[in-house]
């Protein structure tokens, strides 16, 4: 249980492209979900939380025009990289839990955004 | 920052032998968590143990948190081929999670 299908895997395009990526919780209903960014060797940081129905809150530094976010449905989350440069590539992945106390997140595979 | 750091940053053994990772952190906690991710994977969730808890086991894992010195260790028992693998702890402070820099596990069969 408790799966998490994230898609595209990979994306590669040009410049000043927006590239859409979704989140879905196949089994479970995910009362908020997480966007994270991870570099080469290092590890994984919070670039956004999103709550079904209301607007996502995003981390320090974060563009909030430049990822836009959308958490319309209790199994669907989308990431959307506006007029993508070469500096946004990365690998991005997301969570979704259940809420409550003490719960894990379930991750995705994540997508490797390259951006020529 | 917030973030945690883990030691060792890379840990070479042989298959059989344990593994142990370490990892502190600056803030109160409702929990800590310790993660898997294969390269170029997501992450899977591997342990959580609370903040009134001291330890816990789940097969070949067992994990150990100290919040008087903000620490925890993640020991893998027996270790396989398959272990290999970057392993990261993160706190849950709030339902964010922080995650700490990870450990890079080789197993060398």
């Amino acid at each position: 249980g408790a799966v998490v299908s994230q898609h595209p895997s990979r994306v590669i395009c040009k410049s000043g492209t927006s590239v859409k990526i979704e989140c879905r919780s196949l089994d479970f209903q995910a009362t908020t979900m997480f966007w994270y960014r991870q570099f080469p060797k290092q590890s994984l940081m919070l670039m956004a939380t999103s709550n079904e129905g209301s607007k996502a809150t995003y981390e320090q530094g974060v563009e909030k025009d430049k990822f836009l976010i959308n958490h319309a449905s209790l199994t669907l989350s989308t990431l959307t990289v506006t007029s993508a440069h070469p500096e946004d590539s990365s690998f991005y992945i997301c969570s979704a839990t259940t809420g409550g106390y003490n719960q894990p997140q379930h991750f995705g595979d994540g997508t490797r955004l390259s951006i020529l | 920052s917030q973030q945690g750091e883990e030691d060792p940053q890379a840990l070479s053994i042989q298959e059989g032998e344990n593994a142990t990772m370490n990892c502190s952190y600056k803030t109160s906690i409702n929990n800590l968590q310790w993660y898997r991710q294969n390269s170029g994977r997501g992450l899977v969730h591997l342990i959580l143990i609370r903040s009134n808890e001291r330890e816990k086991h789940s097969g070949r894992l067992r994990v150990t948190l100290d919040t008087s010195k903000k620490s925890s260790s993640l020991l893998i028992t027996a270790s396989r081929a398959a272990d290999t693998a970057s392993y990261f702890c993160a706190t849950d402070a709030g339902g964010k999670l922080i995650f700490g820099q990870g450990t890079e596990l080789s197993v060398k069969p």
